[in-house]
């Protein structure tokens, strides 16, 4: 079974500062994307990486696929409360299949 | 262009009784999965289909879970009968295949309350 490990689970900080969430399994991935949750709403695609050692940066936002494919890091950038939310990585498995598998989150709070 | 649509977005039962959960991809999308979400477990995906036929529900946690796909625009997901431990939020998700992106498009969730 493919697991999908986040950390921290939990963050709260103050405006303006950066920090990086890790996401974290033992399998290798095809692919694999960030998503961000607001309270009574469904997760929302932030970025999609694909190759070893792949950077996509989204404004503040930095993403990094790791060189095996089984690992990633989303790093912000002076954080905004408007970031705050729940962050999701989600893998999927071999190139032809789509059973996307999701972490177990890092709920994100900026204190304005 | 509208989203996934879901509904009910919010249903309380007792326990015993039958629950069914409605969802309506995206026009043109050939994947729909549906998963569950708990504070405990996070998100789980229970089952997807690829042009309305099933492909994995090796996570649909039992045989009271049930989930169709009759046609390309409506997905049913059924529990009969329900338990408490099946409170949580539902969400139905669908994708096409030919997007670059791979990204999945979520409703906005059914939130199950068993008592």
């Amino acid at each position: 079974t493919q697991l999908l490990e986040q950390s921290p689970q939990f963050l709260s900080i103050q405006e303006g500062e950066n920090l990086t969430v890790y996401c974290n399994s033992s399998s290798v991935f095809s692919s694999l994307q960030w998503y961000r949750q607001e309270p009574g709403e469904g997760p929302v695609l932030l970025v999609t990486v694909v190759t070893g050692g792949e950077v996509k940066k989204l404004k503040r936002l930095t993403f990094q696929f790791g060189d095996a494919r089984k690992d990633s890091s989303l790093h912000i950038t002076a954080a905004q409360p408007g970031d705050t939310g729940l962050y999701l990585c989600a893998g999927a498995g071999p190139s032809g299949t789509y059973k996307y598998i999701f972490g177990t989150g890092t709920r994100l709070k900026v204190l304005a | 262009d509208a989203g996934v649509i879901q509904s009910p977005r919010h249903e309380v039962t007792e326990m015993g009784q039958e629950v069914t959960l409605r969802c309506k991809p995206i026009s043109g999308h050939d994947y729909l999965f549906w998963y569950r979400q708990t504070m405990m477990r996070g998100l789980e995906l229970l089952i997807y289909f690829n042009n309305n036929v099933p492909i994995d529900d090796s996570g649909m946690p039992e045989d009271r879970f049930s989930a169709k796909m009759p046609n390309a625009s409506f997905s049913t997901l059924k529990i009969q009968p329900s338990e408490p431990r099946d409170s949580a939020v539902y969400f139905c998700a669908s994708r096409s295949q030919g997007l670059g992106t791979g990204e999945l498009f979520f409703g906005e969730g059914s939130r199950l309350t068993v008592l």
